[in-house]
């Protein structure tokens, strides 16, 4: 049972240009997404949050959509800059003490 | 740096071996939680210790255990392993006992990367 989806296993970008990550979640009781950003051996590390009281939080050139009628957060970068390539984790939490994460999207940004 | 220290990073054991992963939380965290990421798998919510104290359970297998010592630091046991198991363990810290707001944010360690053989 994935609870929280990312359907795009990974995503091309041009350096300057946007980047757009996408997350879809199932379950109405999550009350706070996160994203992750996580290069190779490391560990994730948190890039931006945002509560379901709100619809965006922007953070520099990071923002975070929440749309929760349609159930689905996206994850913007502008612009996008070649250190920006890693593995995204969406994130959701709400209901239950833990954080369900996605599976991820890895993002290229070529220069 | 996360401030949180996994050991070991890696190790590589066989079939049917027990191993103990050990984390040691970032200083001032009371929450320590456990993820399992394997190919191309997500991250695995395992479980949860708050203070000592099991706080939430995910999908954790029998043949696994963890706990929380009274200095914070967590160990989780895997026994009568598989070649299944093979996979990232990650182990996260929080301030709080759940993950919402300004405390909401996990802070991982870099993994401790086991291999069955």
């Amino acid at each position: 049972d994935q609870q929280v989806k990312q359907n795009s296993p990974s995503l091309s970008v041009q350096e300057g240009r946007i980047s757009i990550l996408n997350c879809d979640y199932t379950n109405s009781m999550f009350d706070y997404f996160l994203w992750y950003k996580k290069y190779p051996a490391e560990g994730p590390t948190f890039l931006i949050s945002i509560s379901s009281i709100k619809d965006k939080n922007e953070d520099g050139r990071f923002t975070v959509f929440l749309n929760k009628s349609a159930k689905h957060l996206s994850l913007h970068i502008v612009p996008s800059q070649p250190g920006d390539s890693a593995v995204y984790f969406c994130a959701a939490s709400g209901g239950f003490q833990k954080l369900v994460f996605g599976t991820g999207t890895r993002l290229l940004v070529s220069p | 740096d996360s401030g949180v220290t996994q050991t070991p990073k890696h190790l590589i054991t066989a079939t049917g071996q027990r191993v103990t992963l050990r984390c040691s939380p970032r200083s001032g965290d009371l929450s320590v939680y456990w993820y399992q990421q394997s190919l191309d798998q997500g991250l695995q919510f395992l479980i949860q210790y708050y203070n000592g104290e099991e706080r939430a359970k995910g999908n954790i297998l029998e043949r696994f255990s963890a706990q929380q010592f009274p200095d914070l630091h967590s160990e989780l046991n895997l026994s009568s392993l598989e070649l299944g198991d093979s996979a990232l363990y990650f182990c996260a810290s929080s301030v709080g006992p759940s993950v919402s707001g300004t405390t909401g944010e996990l802070f991982f360690g870099e993994g401790s990367r086991l291999t069955v053989l």
